[in-house]
């Protein structure tokens, strides 16, 4: 079946702007997590999401990220008045449920470069 | 929370050869422990995981192991390939904090020489 998708795939902006990046899970999963990679860095843990209840947004950077989820399904994390620190691949993953031993199912990834 | 060690950062093999990559783990509660290959430009994709009650685990040329007294876990891949070349990352569930499931290692950077 369909894996994870994420659009857009590379996406280059100019330091100040908002970008809005879009995460598609598995069909059915209800548990979705955003991840930060920096380059040559492991992955930063940023927000999860489990069905309706309110997200954890403890791994958020700053004020000047956010998430939503609409309809427990398609997620998108959004960076306001980007900075150059913010360029990495922003990952998405979902599981199954959100168990503590479930796999997560990640996407390709999407590039942000702020110039 | 949990912490994840992973050693070494990059590993350069013959093809053939067998590649060793360790993570140690601080939380002795984690009972769960899963090994992610990235490849370039791709997301990472689980490709092996080992559960607490048992000490070993093999599938095809890839085995992981656990020592829980000692609170870490190896990935062992035997018979290298070129294709083995990726970035591989241990993780180890965070009990103890809420970012989310999971506490990813630094990864280990494979490159396998043909």
């Amino acid at each position: 079946g369909a894996g994870v998708s994420q659009s857009p795939s590379n996406k280059v902006t100019e330091k100040g702007k908002d970008v809005e990046l879009r995460c598609d899970p598995i069909s059915g999963h209800t548990a979705l997590y955003w991840y930060r990679q920096s380059l040559g860095q492991g992955l930063e843990f940023l927000i999860y999401f489990q069905g309706n209840s309110a997200p954890d947004k403890s791994g958020l950077p700053s004020d000047r990220f956010s998430a939503e989820r609409t309809g427990g399904s398609v997620s998108t994390l959004t960076i306001q008045r980007t900075q150059q620190e913010d360029s990495a691949v922003y990952l998405c993953a979902s599981s199954l449920v959100r168990g503590l031993t479930d796999t997560q199912y990640f996407g390709p990834g999407t590039r942000l470069t702020v110039l | 929370g949990e912490n994840v060690e992973q050693h070494p950062s990059t590993l350069s093999v013959q093809e053939g050869d067998s590649a060793v990559i360790k993570c140690t783990y601080s939380d002795s509660a984690s009972n769960y422990f899963p090994w992610y290959k990235q490849e370039l430009g791709k997301g990472p994709q689980l490709i092996i995981d080992i559960r607490s009650n048992v000490g070993e685990k093999k599938d095809q040329r890839i085995a992981v192991t656990l020592n829980k007294t000692a609170k870490h876990f190896s990935l062992h891949i035997t018979e290298t390939q070129p294709e083995d070349s990726a970035v591989y990352f241990c993780a180890a569930p965070n009990y103890g904090g809420s970012q989310g499931n999971l506490i990813f290692g630094k990864g280990t950077k494979l490159s396998v020489k043909p």
